[in-house]
């Protein structure tokens, strides 16, 4: 059972280059999240699919987007990449929101993006 | 939006003695109000919740309190031990049962 799952781990990019996060858990949950950790802050939501086939603006969703491929799977794409996208990426998922029991979030291990 | 507060930024404790942070968020309609725990260079992880119908939560040496009028939620740590050494973050439900608004966080440093 490895969890949430990331890929890649580190990354580097030039301004305007594109990329794909890769997102993936095993647990059977609905609900999963996309979140971005700035150095000395909290982490802000990006995207989240509360359920397979639908997907939400979080906190902070402007050049980003997500597909949710299947119940496993939650993908984060920077279109166009730019400096201030520089974070450390965080996917997550629980069994389902907060108003019931599963609300718990299991984060994955992160990936670290340089925009250069 | 929901904004959300920690103090203090950083705590050091010496070894066995309790710490306590606490967490001030605005919306009223918040109801529930996790603390993770995040050790450097690790994920986030769950450590407590509490919901808005429960004044208190224990779980061994941690505790969660709730203060709902006043808009605080503040997390108790007993007895602490080299281990506890992390970073701390509350975060309140935001507007949909999807949205948690996190802390900036608290770092807890545990001196031998």
């Amino acid at each position: 059972n490895a969890g949430v799952t990331q890929t890649p781990k580190f990354q580097v990019l030039k301004t305007g280059q594109s990329m794909t996060l890769q997102c993936a858990q095993d647990m059977n949950h609905n609900s999963m999240y996309w979140y971005r950790q700035d150095p000395g802050m909290g982490l802000r939501l990006i995207y989240y699919s509360a359920s397979e086939g639908t997907t939400d603006k979080g906190e902070v969703p402007n050049g980003y987007n997500v597909s949710r491929l299947n119940k496993r799977e939650f993908s984060l794409r920077l279109e166009s990449a730019a400096p201030s996208q520089t974070s450390v990426y965080f996917c997550a998922s629980s069994e389902r929101g907060t108003s019931g029991s599963g609300h718990t979030q299991y984060f994955g291990p992160g990936t670290r993006l340089t925009v250069l | 939006g929901e904004n959300v507060e920690q103090h203090p930024s950083t705590l050091s404790v010496q070894e066995g003695d309790s710490a306590v942070i606490k967490c001030t968020y605005s919306d009223s309609a918040s109801n529930y109000f996790p603390w993770y725990k995040q050790e450097l260079g690790k994920r986030p992880q769950l450590i407590i919740d509490i919901r808005s119908n429960v004044g208190e939560k224990k779980d061994q040496r941690i505790a969660v309190t709730l203060n709902k009028t006043a808009k605080h939620f503040s997390l108790h740590i007993t007895e602490t031990q080299p281990e506890d050494s992390a970073v701390y973050f509350c975060a309140p439900r935001g507007e949909s049962n999807y949205q948690l608004i996190w802390g900036a966080g608290t770092k807890l440093i545990i001196k031998p």
